[in-house]
């Protein structure tokens, strides 16, 4: 089946530090990865996406890369800032399956302090 | 352009009480999703709709739970009678064909306590 597979948190660091946040994925087809962002109070936002192998999301300084052989989509940025505090769900589309019929992980909380 | 649109935000309810909770998608969005948010499930997916048709409804709990959507632009939740367990965060999130893999528009939640 289909799932996906985030680190725990909760994620603490200080401005400036770099953040990993590990994702790996079972999936039956040839899925398309996405990263979504929650931030507090809010709903989840689309962050970035890759919809093929070695394909790499980038946005608002965060990257993921599509690695088929380790089947991860592991979110990085060099930089956090105190307004990257919010919840990170890593997600994937089966393309064989309906548009839009997403898989989530767990949620990771991140939490930025000046 | 307005997002989904999700009411209530918050809805503080009794045991066997009756819950609605509502939704307008993104109009020209074909696809509406309701989602559940609970710390210890994360996100499920209860139901979604093509077309105003509902497709899969597997993810949805129990008997106690209906979703309609009588026309492209509204949509219902509803949970009867309620039980403290439903205690969530519901999300409806609408999705268009011609957009990008993937990409839903969530709407702010509906954050229900069942007492």
């Amino acid at each position: 089946g289909n799932s996906v597979t985030q680190m725990e948190g909760p994620v603490t660091l200080s401005e400036e530090a770099f953040l990993t946040i590990n994702c790996t994925y079972t999936a039956t087809g040839y899925p398309s990865l996405f990263w979504y962002v929650q931030y507090p109070g809010e709903g989840l936002q689309l962050l970035l996406k890759a919809t093929k192998a070695d394909d790499k999301g980038s946005n608002k300084g965060f990257e993921a890369t599509y690695r088929k052989e380790t089947t991860s989509f592991h979110l990085e940025k060099g930089s956090v800032q105190v307004s990257d505090s919010a919840v990170y769900f890593c997600a994937l589309e089966d393309r064989g399956s309906t548009l839009g019929r997403l898989y989530f992980g767990r949620g990771t909380q991140l939490t930025v302090w000046p | 352009d307005a997002g989904v649109i999700q009411s209530p935000r918050h809805e503080v309810t009794e045991m066997g009480q009756e819950v609605t909770l509502r939704c307008k998608p993104i109009s020209g969005h074909d696809y509406l999703f309701w989602y559940r948010q609970t710390m210890m499930r994360g996100l499920e997916l209860l139901i979604y709709f093509n077309n105003n048709v509902p497709i899969d409804d597997s993810g949805m709990p129990e008997d106690r739970f209906s979703a309609k959507m009588p026309n492209a632009s509204f949509s219902t939740l509803k949970i009867q009678p309620s039980e403290p367990r439903d205690s969530a965060v519901y999300f409806c999130a609408s999705t268009e064909r011609g957009q990008g893999a993937g990409e839903l528009f969530f709407g702010e939640g509906s954050r229900l306590t069942v007492l």
